[in-house]
């Protein structure tokens, strides 16, 4: 059972264009959600981050939207760039001192065409 | 900026081999997490330690053994393994909690191949 749902499987934008992912949650107990960007036989790597007291985050040209009441939070990616090319991984924990695990969405594959 | 390492970056073994799999985290990081990434699917949680114990297990197989020694490094031991075991592994590390630090370093993975 995926705690974590995401949406679209893949997507493709063309250069310049806003490509849009986004992802539903079960558990209400999760209160950390990031968005990770892989590129192929590499690690995940953080992109950005937000906690549920807010309903909206920037960070150059990417933007977290969090909706708690539909428990639905999404990633803008604004002027999409063919380096944006990768898989994107939307992920979901809660805030333990002993840390918590993420759980992940099951990714949406990215193509920017040129 | 130091990132987590991990080693053997490849590994190739026979069914019913043994593996060991090595994370060294970002320095002064307390906490460690072990994911397992088949072809085309997200990162799935196997274990995770903070400061050298045993904090949270997930869908690890009772072949596989993990632990965190005292320099905070980590292994994850896999005994007779399967081809199903076939799969990238990721170990990943987060700062002392404090600040609100939650992000999880991941390292660049290791690559299992089970012939």
């Amino acid at each position: 059972q995926q705690q974590v749902k995401q949406s679209p499987q893949s997507l493709i934008v063309q250069k310049g264009g806003i490509s849009i992912i986004n992802c539903a949650y079960e558990n209400t107990a999760f209160d950390y959600f990031p968005w990770y960007q892989q590129f192929p036989g590499k690690g995940p790597a953080l992109l950005i981050a937000i906690r549920p007291d807010v309903s909206e985050k920037k960070e150059g040209r990417f933007t977290i939207s969090f909706n708690k009441s539909a428990k639905q939070f999404s990633l803008h990616i604004m002027d999409s760039q063919p380096g944006d090319s990768a898989t994107y991984f939307c992920a979901a924990s809660k805030r333990e001192t002993s840390g918590s695990r993420l759980t992940f969405g099951e990714g949406t594959q990215l193509t920017v065409n040129p | 900026a130091a990132g987590v390492i991990q080693s053997p970056r490849h590994l190739i073994k026979e069914k019913r081999e043994t593996a060991t799999l090595k994370c060294y985290p970002i320095p002064r990081h307390d906490t460690v997490y072990w994911y397992q990434q088949g072809p085309g699917q997200d990162p799935q949680f196997l274990i995770s330690f903070y400061e050298k114990m045993q904090s949270d297990k997930g869908s690890i197989p009772d072949r596989f053994s993990a632990q965190q020694f005292s320099d905070y490094h980590s292994e994850l031991n896999m005994s007779s393994l399967e081809l199903g075991d076939s799969a990238l592994y990721f170990c990943a590390s987060r700062a002392p909690w404090g600040g609100g630090t939650d992000t999880q370093y991941f390292g660049p993975g290791t690559r299992l191949t089970v012939l």
